[in-house]
């Protein structure tokens, strides 16, 4: 079945940019949406389609996808960033996810 | 606005059939490009698509789990019902149902999210 790939964690400063990255086989020939779930809340679409930012998602969100790797990134991360990150795509006839990466920002 | 609500039993033993239903509104599964998901998080790890069905009656199933599971729409009543039979204590965790829309396949995404139901598998 089709996988996605994720790191577990990342962490950044306040300010600096953060890119997460989710591979899979030829993912740049499908879309990938990415979800945002901060602890306790359900996800939040932030990105879908590669790079359409969903509706009430600051500008600093953006992603890109191409070859085996997507990526999601944060211009100037910020505190209120800090959350679990997950990568979906079209895979094996349904919806796959990642393996979330959480998102540290201190 | 778009809403869906989860319920269904907090509690099941093991080998027990679990049924979820989920309610929603400000939408009709009788749309074009229109599904319902069923997303499932146990306790500390990754979202697991389940099940998803459209407007056009098409299903599609987790790999592993299809031959548990179950998914059915009533558009009249606005309601998507999951079945998952045989649970196991593995089988813990939030269940989430979610609105998806699509153009093709490819583009399939979760857009709206209900607050999710907790569901404990144990004896």
């Amino acid at each position: 079945s089709y996988e996605l790939t994720q790191p577990p964690s990342l962490s950044v400063s306040p300010g600096q940019p953060a890119s997460i990255t989710c591979s899979g086989d030829k993912l740049g020939e499908k879309y990938t949406s990415w979800y945002q779930q901060k602890p306790g809340q359900s996800p939040v679409l932030v990105i879908s389609q590669d790079n359409k930012r969903a509706s009430g998602i600051p500008e600093r969100f953006s992603g890109s996808n191409s070859g085996n790797t997507a990526t999601l990134t944060i211009t100037g991360a910020q505190a209120m960033d800090e959350a679990d990150y997950y990568c979906q795509a079209w895979g094996s006839n349904t919806v796959v996810f990642g393996g979330g990466t959480t998102l540290t920002v201190l | 606005q778009i809403t869906l609500k989860e319920s269904g039993p907090t509690l099941v033993k093991p080998t027990q059939t679990l049924t979820l239903t989920c309610s929603f509104s400000g939408f009709s599964l009788t749309t074009s490009g229109v599904g319902v998901g069923w997303i499932r998080q146990p306790p500390g790890k990754a979202l697991e698509c389940l099940a998803l069905i459209y407007w056009n009656d098409h299903e599609h199933y987790s790999p592993a789990l299809r031959n548990r599971l179950a998914i059915t729409k009533d558009t009249s009543k606005n309601q998507v019902v999951l079945t998952m039979t045989n649970v196991a204590p593995v089988d813990t965790g939030t269940y989430y149902c979610a609105h998806n829309l699509r153009t093709t396949l490819e583009t399939s995404h979760f857009d709206y999210w209900g607050q999710g139901s907790l569901v404990t598998v144990s004896s």
